[in-house]
């Protein structure tokens, strides 16, 4: 299957600060991927959905200054969390979907291992 | 609007026994449905997926699922559990509109497997 990988796996920082999440498709070509957040205990609740090339979609709540996000390449999207506070804190996974050769199909997602973000 | 609704947060199960884990969807298009399996500081594992066709669908790992439209449910089962068993599973809807396959998910249920 298809393999989607997310750098860092699990990061620390100080509140106030900026942290960069990488989300990479290694051996197909992405045109959207998918940001998730999971608290402790709950479900994904999806942030954004981003198409290369193009800017993000984002969910209602979701402040887009605060996450960028932004999807560069075929095979690249990165989330920012900007001025990160500690309810910033959480478990934060991507996922990627290729075009189909039909407009109409079904593109299977496929998800990235995530990565922890603790803001002290 | 669509949702997903996953019954019971936390089942338990003897090793060896059947594992029954609900999902009752709702949804006003035929639906695409989904179950994945997170194992703890892990990303999702898709375990089986209903698009199409036979509505009893086999997934990895010994799991399958029927998708019944009639009660609105995909209901995951497992003839006889084992220990690497034990995790999150998330039933999961593909969202309306689009291709693009933005999915909704279920609160998800915690199963845990008993020596």
């Amino acid at each position: 299957g298809a393999v989607v990988s997310q750098h860092p796996s699990w990061v620390i920082c100080k509140s106030g600060t900026s942290v960069k999440i990488e989300c990479r498709s290694l051996d197909f070509q992405a045109t959207t991927m998918f940001w998730y957040r999971q608290f402790p205990k709950q479900s994904l609740m999806l942030m954004a959905t981003s198409n290369e090339g193009s800017k993000a979609t984002y969910e209602q709540g979701v402040e887009k200054d605060k996450f960028l996000i932004n999807h560069a390449s075929l095979t690249l999207s990165t989330l920012t969390v900007t001025s990160a506070h500690p309810e910033d804190s959480s478990f934060y996974i991507c996922s990627a979907a290729a075009q189909g050769r039909k407009k109409s199909s079904y593109n299977e997602q496929f998800f990235g291992p995530g990565t922890r973000l603790t803001v002290l | 609007a669509q949702s997903v609704t996953q019954l019971g947060s936390h089942v338990s199960v003897s090793e060896g026994a059947l594992v029954l884990l609900r999902c009752n969807y709702s949804s006003s298009v035929p639906p695409y449905l989904f179950w994945y399996v997170q194992y703890p500081n892990q990303g999702l594992q898709l375990l089986l997926k209903y698009t199409t066709g036979a509505t009893l669908v086999k997934g990895i790992n010994g799991f399958e699922a029927e998708f019944k439209k009639s009660e609105t449910s995909f209901h995951l089962t497992k003839p006889s559990a084992h220990m690497s068993d034990a995790a999150e599973y998330f039933c999961a809807v593909r969202h309306e509109g689009g291709s693009q396959g933005n999915l909704i998910f279920g609160k998800g249920t915690k199963l845990s497997v008993k020596p």
